[in-house]
C-alpha cells in the first residue's frame, strides 16, 4: 500500500486539460519541495516529466505542468494529445531519508 | 552521458537464490545514491531500498526490510539485488535507478524475473 494516494483514473478528450491529484502528510509530498512525476506507456520504462514539483527536464513538452499545495501535488495535462495515454506516477522524498512512490494513475484520451 | 545497464532476464525456480546487477556508467559511481524499483505485472512502482556506494549505507522500504539485500561493489560501479529463496510473487520487472536530489531522472532499461515452478 503506497503512502501516496492518486486517483486510479482519469480522462479526457483531445485537446482539453486534465489534472491528476497526489495526496500525502507532511512528512513527504508536503514536508520538501521534492515531489516529481513519471509518464510510462506500457512496456516501457518510466520518464521522468516533472522534477522538485514544478520543474520540467529539458525536452518534455510544455503541456506538462506541476504544483502543490500544502500535503497535494498535482500534475496539468494541458492540451490532451492521444500520446499522452499512459501510466503517470507521482513521487515524493520522505522523513526517513528515502522516497516513496503513488500507486499511479491511468490516462485515458477519449 | 548517464547510463545504467542491468544484467538479462531470468526464469528461476521457487526456493532458488538470484542476484541481478546494474552497472553504473557516465558519472562517479561511488557520489550518487542508487536504487532498486520493482513493478509486478500489471501494477504500479515500488522503491525497495537505495544504497551509497561510497560508504555501504543501505535504507530498505519497509515491505521489502528482509525480504532481499541491496549491495554495491564501487570498484567496478555495480549495484546489486539479491534474493536467497525466491517465491512466485518475486516475478516482476525490476528497474535500477539514480535519485539525482529528489527525483529519479536515470532508470536502466529494466530486468525481468520470472519465478515458476
Amino acid at each position: 500500500q503506497s503512502a501516496l494516494t492518486q486517483p486510479a483514473s482519469v480522462s479526457g478528450s483531445p485537446g482539453q486539460s486534465i489534472t491528476i491529484s497526489c495526496t500525502g502528510t507532511s512528512s513527504d509530498v508536503g514536508g520538501y519541495n521534492y515531489v516529481s512525476w513519471y509518464q510510462q506507456h506500457p512496456g516501457k520504462v518510466p520518464k521522468l516529466i516533472i522534477n522538485d514539483v514544478t520543474n520540467r527536464p529539458s525536452g518534455v513538452s510544455t503541456r506538462f505542468s506541476g504544483s502543490k499545495s500544502g500535503n497535494t501535488a498535482s500534475l496539468t495535462i494541458s492540451g490532451l494529445q492521444a500520446e499522452d495515454e499512459a501510466d503517470y506516477y507521482c513521487s515524493s522524498y520522505t522523513s526517513t531519508s528515502t522516497y516513496v512512490f503513488g500507486p499511479g494513475t491511468k490516462v485515458t484520451v477519449l | 552521458e548517464v547510463q545504467l545497464v542491468q544484467s538479462g532476464a531470468e526464469v528461476k525456480k521457487p526456493g532458488e537464490s538470484l542476484k541481478i546487477s546494474c552497472k553504473g556508467s557516465g558519472y562517479s559511481f561511488s557520489s550518487y545514491w542508487i536504487g532498486w524499483v520493482r513493478q509486478m505485472p500489471g501494477k504500479g512502482l515500488e522503491l525497495m531500498g537505495i544504497i551509497y556506494p561510497g560508504d555501504s549505507d543501505t535504507r530498505y522500504s519497509p515491505s521489502f526490510q528482509g525480504q532481499v539485500t541491496i549491495s554495491g561493489d564501487k570498484s567496478i560501479s555495480t549495484a546489486y539485488l539479491q534474493w536467497s529463496s525466491l517465491k512466485a510473487s518475486d516475478t516482476a520487472m525490476y528497474y535500477c535507478v539514480r535519485p539525482g536530489g529528489g527525483y529519479f531522472q536515470h532508470w536502466g532499461q529494466g530486468t525481468l524475473v520470472t519465478v515458476s515452478s
